[in-house]
């Protein structure tokens, strides 16, 4: 069974601190690798895509990759109480379907 | 902008009762999916579609089916609804770029 592995948290930042999430894989084959927010009571919202090793950077989020190790995470800047939500690492499998983790519960506290 | 509408917001049903959650995608998408989400488990894939007529298992299929008659619609079907059914269930669509997720049904059986 593949696996997406990611600390269920609560991680709790302070106001403008860097939050900093992450995932493991068991999959060597996969190939595109993603960071979802969800809010409570909402659907998963793609916020960040990554499909080579290194890093990407969009606003204040920064995914990092690295096959090598399976590993990925997130990094948000400048945390805001508005990030507070919970981040769903998922990879693809090899259906071309998406593996979930269970996802990280962020607190930003003002 | 991708948008995935899903016919209902909340549901309740009874058990026994055949449930038709329907899904409809505005991108011209070949790949389509029904998730469900449950504290604790996570996203668990129940079934996805490649394309018109085609339909593969996910995780956990048992007590459902799908239909997929016209590219845009993916139809999730519980043959007869029982309380461990329960859940909330998200449709998703999209390509190896990522993927787009309808706002999600809340299904109680009672």
């Amino acid at each position: 069974q593949k696996e997406v592995e990611q600390n269920s948290g609560p991680l709790s930042v302070p106001e403008g601190a860097i939050a900093s999430l992450n995932c493991t894989y068991s999959d060597r084959g996969s190939q595109s690798f993603f960071w979802y927010r969800q809010y409570s009571g909402k659907s998963p919202e793609l916020i960040m895509s990554i499909y080579s090793n290194g890093d990407k950077e969009d606003g204040r989020f920064t995914a990092q990759l690295n096959k090598a190790s399976q590993y990925v995470s997130l990094l948000i800047r400048d945390s805001q109480p508005s990030d507070s939500a919970t981040y769903l690492c998922a990879v693809t499998g090899s259906q071309g379907n998406l593996i979930f983790g269970k996802g990280t519960k962020l607190s930003v506290k003002p | 902008d991708v948008k995935v509408t899903q016919s209902s917001r909340y549901l309740v049903k009874r058990t026994g009762e055949k449930v038709f959650l329907e899904c409809v995608q505005d991108m011209d998408h070949e790949n389509m999916f029904w998730y469900r989400q449950d504290p604790g488990l996570g996203l668990r894939l129940i079934y996805f579609s490649y394309d018109v007529k085609m339909k593969e298992k996910g995780d956990i299929p048992e007590g459902y089916s799908v239909s997929r008659e016209k590219k845009e619609r993916f139809s999730l079907i519980l043959e007869s609804a029982s309380t461990n059914q329960t859940s909330m269930y998200l449709c998703a669509s999209g390509f190896y770029y990522g993927y787009t997720f309808g706002s999600g049904t809340r299904l109680t059986v009672v």
